[in-house]
């Protein structure tokens, strides 16, 4: 079947650089989707990655490597308003170009 | 904007009683989603519409049931609710299905079944 995994938690400092990774399986790859959700909120899109490498937007990064199966998304220069869960997603292929599949997410607690 | 707009916010029902959770999208999608969200296990879908009177099922489609009659509107139904569909579910849209078009959530409906 097809499925993603990420680290349940992570905690780092305000300043700081953390990073998420995400490993997937699939028979099949669109691509590699971010998403951040405060509690209480709705998840919002940040980042896709089709080819391997690095995207950079701001102060959040994504990297993608097809053939490790593995991405990361970076965040530098912590701040209190991005702890936050944040999840990769896939598209699933078996179903053609329509249905997204979730990892469990992240949450990412930032320290003062 | 309004983008995505969920109705209601928050509901209490009882087991057995029937509603039916409201999404409406202003921004001319395609396709459109709805999620159900449980502590710990992420974001799984349980019904999906890639037109206007079209619908499929998702990953949980089981006690749900759909309709998009219109374009910008995604019903998602619950005929006999049960204390198992507790939860917080999400409704998305996306332009089409290209991997590169984000999709756009609502800001949620959470749904206690006692």
């Amino acid at each position: 079947g097809q499925s993603l995994e990420q680290p349940s938690e992570v905690t780092a400092v305000e300043g700081a650089i953390v990073q998420i990774n995400c490993t997937y399986q699939t028979s099949g790859f669109y691509g590699l989707s971010w998403y951040q959700q405060h509690d209480g909120g709705a998840p919002t899109f940040l980042s896709y990655n089709a080819l391997d490498g690095l995207e950079e937007t701001g102060r959040f990064s994504s990297f993608l490597s097809r053939s490790d199966s593995y991405g990361y998304l970076l965040l530098q220069e912590l701040q209190m308003k991005d702890s936050a869960s944040y999840f990769c997603a896939v598209r699933d292929p078996t179903s053609g170009t329509y249905k997204y599949i979730f990892g469990t997410g992240t949450r990412l607690k930032v320290l003062a | 904007n309004a983008g995505v707009t969920q109705t209601p916010k928050f509901r209490v029902l009882k087991t057995g009683q029937s509603m039916t959770l409201l999404c409406a999208q202003d921004m001319n999608h395609e396709y459109m989603y709805w999620y159900r969200q449980d502590p710990g296990m992420g974001l799984r879908l349980i019904h999906y519409s890639v037109g206007e009177g079209t619908t499929a099922k998702g990953e949980v489609p089981d006690g749900y049931n759909v309709s998009r009659l219109k374009k910008q509107n995604f019903l998602l139904g619950l005929e006999s609710a049960a204390p198992s569909q507790t939860s917080v579910y999400f409704c998305a849209s996306s332009r089409d299905s290209n991997s590169n078009q984000p999709q756009h959530f609502g800001d949620g409906t959470r749904l206690s079944i006692l």
